[in-house]
């Protein structure tokens, strides 16, 4: 079945550093959602990407679909408290969402 | 999000119970989710459910039981609790697949079984 493979597990980075969590599926994949996780909390939806080569930005935040649709990337310019937790992919098969394992974000004030 | 609300938000059951994990939305969405959380292991799709009456397999559902008998209600339930079903529970819904506003995550019930 299908997998999404999430890197790294964890990071750790100062504040002001710049973040990136990657996903690569072994399928091709319809669209790919993306989900933050607050440490206690539950998953909450960022945004999905359709197209083959898609970016979005969302403030600091860029999505990224890979132009053969199965890789994204996720990347948080200049870090700050606030974006601490767990951060989600996931893709579509046969109607199903499967997520990745997820990147842990920790950030040092 | 309190149009999803899951119950309870902590359990604590012994091994070969019976526990029923509940699920109730209120804006009638097509579609529903439990997925459980582990360490290592990201979010892993357990039940999923179209339409009232109608539930399918999704990735690790041996163990568990689902019926959606109204719209708004999803219930789990764990026939006979092993220790290995100790997990955090969420709940989900949708409004269509592959919409543009994604899942919406009840706040989760952490069940331990001992």
């Amino acid at each position: 079945g299908q997998q999404v493979m999430q890197i790294p597990q964890y990071q750790h980075v100062q504040e002001g550093e710049d973040f990136t969590t990657y996903c690569n599926s072994s399928t091709t994949l319809s669209n790919i959602q993306w989900y933050k996780q607050r440490p206690g909390g539950h998953p909450v939806f960022l945004i999905q990407l359709v197209k083959s080569g898609e970016v979005k930005k969302q403030k600091r935040l860029t999505f990224q679909f890979g132009e053969a649709k199965k890789n994204s990337s996720l990347h948080i310019t200049a870090t700050q408290t606030t974006d601490v937790g767990t951060y989600f992919c996931a893709g579509f098969q046969g109607g199903k969402l499967i997520f990745g394992q997820g990147t842990e974000l920790s950030v040092k004030p | 999000d309190a149009g999803i609300t899951q119950s309870p938000r902590y359990k604590i059951t012994e091994t070969g119970r019976q526990v029923t994990l509940m699920c109730h939305q209120t804006w009638s969405h097509s579609y529903m989710f439990w997925y459980r959380q582990d360490l290592g292991h990201g979010l892993r799709l357990i039940y999923y459910s179209a339409a009232a009456d109608i539930t399918d397999k999704g990735e690790v559902p041996d163990g568990y039981v689902v019926s959606r008998s109204k719209t708004e209600n999803f219930p789990l339930t764990l026939e006979s609790a092993t220790r290995s079903q100790t997990s955090v529970y969420f709940c989900a819904s949708s409004a269509i697949i592959g919409g543009l506003s994604g899942y919406t995550f009840g706040s989760g019930t952490r069940l331990t079984v001992v």
